[in-house]
């Protein structure tokens, strides 16, 4: 049972360049989301979605897409990336969207040069 | 607008001293409130699930309580490897979306 898990771990892309974010989990979750941690600021909830082929927009969606076509996979693209979007991302999953604790995944550190 | 805020920003305490971590929250409706602890360049792990107020949860040195607007993390005898940030989100009723506060560094000196 590996949790959640996410490639790649680190990642630099030059501004304009997309690239997406993998995330896996293998607990059957239902619900799954992408955070973005930036010093000062706490994780802030990009986009979640509550089961395959259900997305829905956080708190900070702009420049991002998800798609969600399978229960273990929830993959985050960035479309053309830009220096603002220099952060670390973490993937989360729980059991359903009704107020689960949260399992997040090691983290992706993506710099946008 | 939901808000969850956490103080102190930043807390050092000698090992063995007890002390409490605040997590305020205005929420639309409390559907859970979360405690968990983040170490350096890794996820967070989660601790707490707190549902009504009144409600504590215990787990060796950490205990965590609920009020209507308000909760604490409470560290009795801390050890060093209880060094980290413990942050506090909140699922706001009509909503699937979690909020997290920007947490608290908690540093423990041997």
């Amino acid at each position: 049972n590996a949790g959640v898990t996410q490639t790649p771990k680190f990642q630099v892309l030059k501004t304009g360049q997309s690239m997406t974010l993998q995330c896996a989990q293998d607990m059957n979750h239902e619900y799954m989301s992408w955070y973005r941690q930036d010093p000062g600021m706490g994780l802030r909830l990009i986009h979640y979605s509550v089961g395959a082929g259900i997305t829905d927009q956080g708190e900070v969606p702009n420049g991002y897409n998800v798609s969600r076509s399978t229960t273990e996979d929830f993959p985050l693209r960035l479309l053309s990336a830009a220096p603002s979007q220099t952060s670390v991302y973490f993937c989360a999953s729980s059991y359903s969207q009704d107020s689960y604790e949260q399992y997040f995944g090691p983290g992706t550190r993506l710099t946008v040069t | 607008e939901d808000q969850v805020t956490q103080s102190p920003e930043a807390l050092r305490l000698q090992e063995g001293e007890s002390s409490s971590l605040n997590c305020s929250y205005t929420v639309s409706g409390l559907r859970g409130l979360f405690w968990y602890r983040q170490d350096p360049g890794k996820g967070p792990e989660f601790l707490f699930t707190l549902y009504s107020a009144g409600e504590e949860k215990e787990k060796e040195r950490l205990k965590a309580t609920l009020t209507k607007k308000e909760s604490f993390l409470h560290i009795t005898a801390p050890k060093p490897e209880d060094s980290a940030t413990y942050l506090c989100a909140v699922q706001a009723g009509g909503t699937y979306k979690y909020i997290f506060g920007t947490g608290t560094r908690l540093k423990v000196l041997a």
